[in-house]
């Protein structure tokens, strides 16, 4: 079975600052793995994927992998109070869809 | 404007009864899915269509049945043989998987059924 394992959470963090969001997942045959954001009430909508080992940047958010270590975490730079959301980690290890992990509750304080 | 179309958006049963949630894209893409979510819980997936006149069972199948007779449609009962089907309902849907296992989920609004 595979499982993906995020802290619920939550996760505090002031206005401006960094959030840091971490996952492990244990297949290592995995191939590649997604942040999605999660409103209250609403459905996952994506933020990033990767499935090369290093950082991938898109505007203030930043992924990172590391294979060896069975690790993807997520890096939310300027944090805004619209970031407050759960964030899901998903990866991807075959033809079956996505497994996701239960997802941190991030909250950003103004 | 391209997208998965969930409906209803609220759905109440009464013990016992069966019910259908539709499930239509315009993507014109080959996969499916559908998903559960339970309050504080991740998604646990419960069916996926790769093509047309085929499907597979996910994680938490039982209990549910799904078809996919068009490319546009996936929908999923959900039976009265299933013990707690109070949840939040995904439908999603992606191109054809490549090598990089890549392909993106794109997800509907959501079907929120309750069962009183």
């Amino acid at each position: 079975q595979k499982e993906v394992e995020q802290n619920s959470g939550p996760l505090s963090v002031p206005e401006g600052a960094i959030a840091s969001l971490n996952c492990t997942y244990s297949d290592r045959g995995s191939q590649s793995f997604f942040w999605y954001r999660q409103y209250s009430g609403k459905s996952p909508e994506l933020i990033m994927f990767i499935y090369s080992n290093g950082d991938k940047e898109d505007g203030r958010f930043t992924a990172q992998l590391n294979k060896a270590s069975q690790y993807v975490s997520l890096l939310i730079r300027d944090s805004q109070p619209s970031d407050s959301a759960t964030y899901l980690c998903a990866v991807r290890g075959g033809a079956d869809g996505l497994t996701f992990g239960k997802g941190t509750h991030l909250i950003i304080q103004p | 404007d391209g997208g998965i179309t969930q409906s209803p958006k609220y759905l109440f049963r009464k013990e016992g009864q069966n019910v259908t949630l539709s499930c239509e894209q315009n993507l014109n893409h080959d996969a499916m899915y559908w998903y559960r979510q339970d309050p504080g819980q991740g998604l646990r997936l419960i069916y996926y269509s790769q093509i047309v006149n085929d499907f597979q069972k996910g994680d938490i199948a039982e209990g549910y049945s799904v078809s996919r007779e068009k490319k546009e449609s996936f929908p999923l009962t959900v039976t009265s043989a299933q013990k707690n089907p109070t949840a939040f309902y995904l439908c999603a849907s992606s191109r054809r998987i490549d090598s990089t296992g890549a392909n993106v989920l794109t997800f509907g609004a959501g079907s929120r059924l309750t069962v009183l």
